[in-house]
């Protein structure tokens, strides 16, 4: 079973900087199968990014993600007042199953 | 619009079964694969079934054998039986769409409300 290990844990920025989240798998992921949510408390998860990099619709453009293999990355260009959340990656992998990070809590 | 009205969640003793169901709007869920993911309190997000628009049907382990995901296509309904429930099922259970990438399943681009579950004596 692949593992998701996000970091860090927890990321304390103000509006208006950058946020850079990490999601490394435990063996390489094709990055077709990599997806990016955002929770907010007492909600239920918002897909941001599929494919890796693709942003979901609706999605501002300041959210994009990247990566390959085993290391994929969430950017957040500027931070705004709503972007404030938990961040959760996750991956397909075959049987079927789908497998999410520990998430990364982004607080001001 | 989409949109996904989970209901059903409530407190069971251990051992106890429960039903929880997804009654669906927007789009039709024959045509889509489904699924079921949890949230335990305070913790991350857990998948636990998936119905494929054929009918196949897949759990985690932490879930075989007691827990059966169906649908009712006249009702447009997705439902999550759930069997021989223990303190650790104890969560917040979503149910969402599924999104394919080049032909094989990815992603969750809708996702209902919510409905918790409470397994304890």
């Amino acid at each position: 079973e692949i593992v998701l290990t996000q970091s860090p844990g927890t990321l304390s920025l103000s509006p208006g900087e950058g946020a850079t989240l990490s999601c490394r798998a435990s063996q390489s992921v094709s990055s077709s199968y990599v997806a990016w949510y955002q929770q907010k408390p007492g909600q239920a998860p918002r897909l941001l990014i599929y494919g890796a990099s693709s942003r979901a619709t609706g999605i501002p453009d300041r959210f994009s993600g990247s990566g390959s293999g085993t290391d994929f990355t969430l950017t957040i260009s500027r931070l705004e007042p709503e972007d404030f959340a938990v961040y959760y990656c996750q991956q397909y992998g075959s049987s079927p199953t789908w497998t999410f990070g520990q998430g990364t809590k982004v607080e001001i | 619009e989409v949109q996904l009205v989970e209901s059903g969640g409530g407190l069971v003793q251990p051992g106890g079964s429960l039903r929880l169901s997804c009654a669906v709007s927007g789009f039709t869920v024959i045509r889509n694969y489904m699924i079921w993911v949890r949230q335990a309190p305070g913790k991350g997000l857990e998948w636990v079934s998936v119905i494929y628009s054929g009918g196949s049907t897949y759990y985690a382990d932490s879930v075989k054998d007691r827990f059966t995901i169906s649908r009712d296509n006249s009702r447009n309904t997705l439902y999550l039986q759930m069997s021989t429930l223990k303190d650790d099922d104890t969560a917040v259970y979503y149910c969402a769409r599924g999104g394919w990438v080049r032909g094989d399943p990815g992603y969750f681009d809708s996702w209902g409300q919510g409905t918790l579950v409470t397994v304890s004596s």
